[in-house]
C-alpha cells in the first residue's frame, strides 16, 4: 500500500518563478493538509483540502500561494514568483477521515530551493 | 488557540540512558496529541497519539508518553536509548474538528555510543 507520495523530491527555481508541487495522498484517503518546515522552526500548517474543496487555508500567505485537489489527480500546491524567502521543505500529509483525531501520514517532502 | 512547546531544541544521551523529551501543549478543549519523529531528509511518522482513552500511551519502537492534565504536559520516554533513536522529534496538539493539527518546533535527539 503506497503512502503519501511527493513530487519533486527536491525542485530549484530562480526568483521569479512558478514553483508547482505534487501531492498523491494514501490510498483512500479524501483529506490533503499541506505544511512548511524552516529550519529551528518545525512544521507550519498551510492549507487543509478535501477533493475539490479549500477547508482551512489560514496558513497560507496571501499572495502567490494557491493550493487545489481537484477530482481526479493529486493535489498541488502553487507558488507564484518565488522569492528566496520561499526556500524549504513543504510536507503533504493526509488522513482517511474529517478531523485531527486521525492521525496525519506524512510524504517524504519537496524541498524547494529559491536562487 | 492550542499551542506547543519542546524544551530544548537539542537532547544528548548515552546509548542505554533514557531518553525524556518534554513537551508542554495549550488548548482551550480537551486535545488530541502526537509524538512523530523525522528522520534526515524523510517525512514524519508517528510514534504514538493520546486521543483521552488511557493517560500512558504506548507507541512504536518502545516509546511511551504521559498525559497530564495538571501539568498540561505529554513527555516522550525510552528507558533505553539506541543509536537509531537519533532524529528530530514532534509534539503536536488538535482540538478535533477542522482544527489543523499545530506542532512544536521540534527537540532533536543526538545519542552517543
Amino acid at each position: 500500500n503506497a503512502g503519501v507520495m511527493q513530487n519533486p523530491r527536491h525542485l530549484v527555481r530562480r526568483r521569479g518563478q512558478e514553483a508547482r508541487l505534487r501531492c498523491s495522498p494514501m490510498k483512500g484517503h479524501s483529506h490533503v493538509y499541506w505544511y512548511r518546515q524552516l529550519p529551528e522552526e518545525g512544521l507550519k500548517f498551510m492549507v487543509y483540502l478535501q477533493k475539490e474543496n479549500i477547508i482551512d487555508e489560514s496558513g497560507m500567505p496571501k499572495e502567490r500561494f494557491s493550493a487545489e485537489f481537484p477530482k481526479e489527480g493529486p493535489s498541488i500546491l502553487r507558488i507564484q514568483q518565488v522569492v528566496r524567502g520561499d526556500s524549504a521543505a513543504y510536507f503533504c500529509a493526509s488522513s482517511p477521515s474529517r478531523g485531527q483525531s486521525s492521525p496525519l501520514h506524512f510524504g517524504n517532502g519537496t524541498r524547494l530551493t529559491v536562487t | 488557540a492550542q499551542s506547543v512547546t519542546q524544551l530544548g531544541s537539542h537532547v544528548s544521551v548515552s546509548e542505554g540512558a533514557l531518553v525524556l523529551l518534554r513537551c508542554n501543549y495549550s488548548s482551550s478543549v480537551p486535545p488530541y496529541l502526537f509524538w512523530y519523529v523525522q528522520y534526515p531528509n524523510q517525512g514524519l511518522q508517528l510514534l504514538l497519539k493520546y486521543t483521552s482513552a488511557a493517560t500512558l500511551v504506548k507507541g512504536i519502537n518502545g516509546f511511551e508518553a504521559e498525559f497530564k492534565k495538571s501539568e498540561t504536559s505529554f513527555h516522550l520516554t525510552k528507558p533505553s536509548a539506541h543509536m537509531s533513536d537519533a532524529a528530530e522529534y514532534f509534539c503536536a496538539v488538535s482540538e478535533g474538528g477542522n482544527t489543523p493539527l499545530v506542532f512544536g518546533k521540534g527537540t532533536r535527539l543526538s545519542v552517543i555510543a
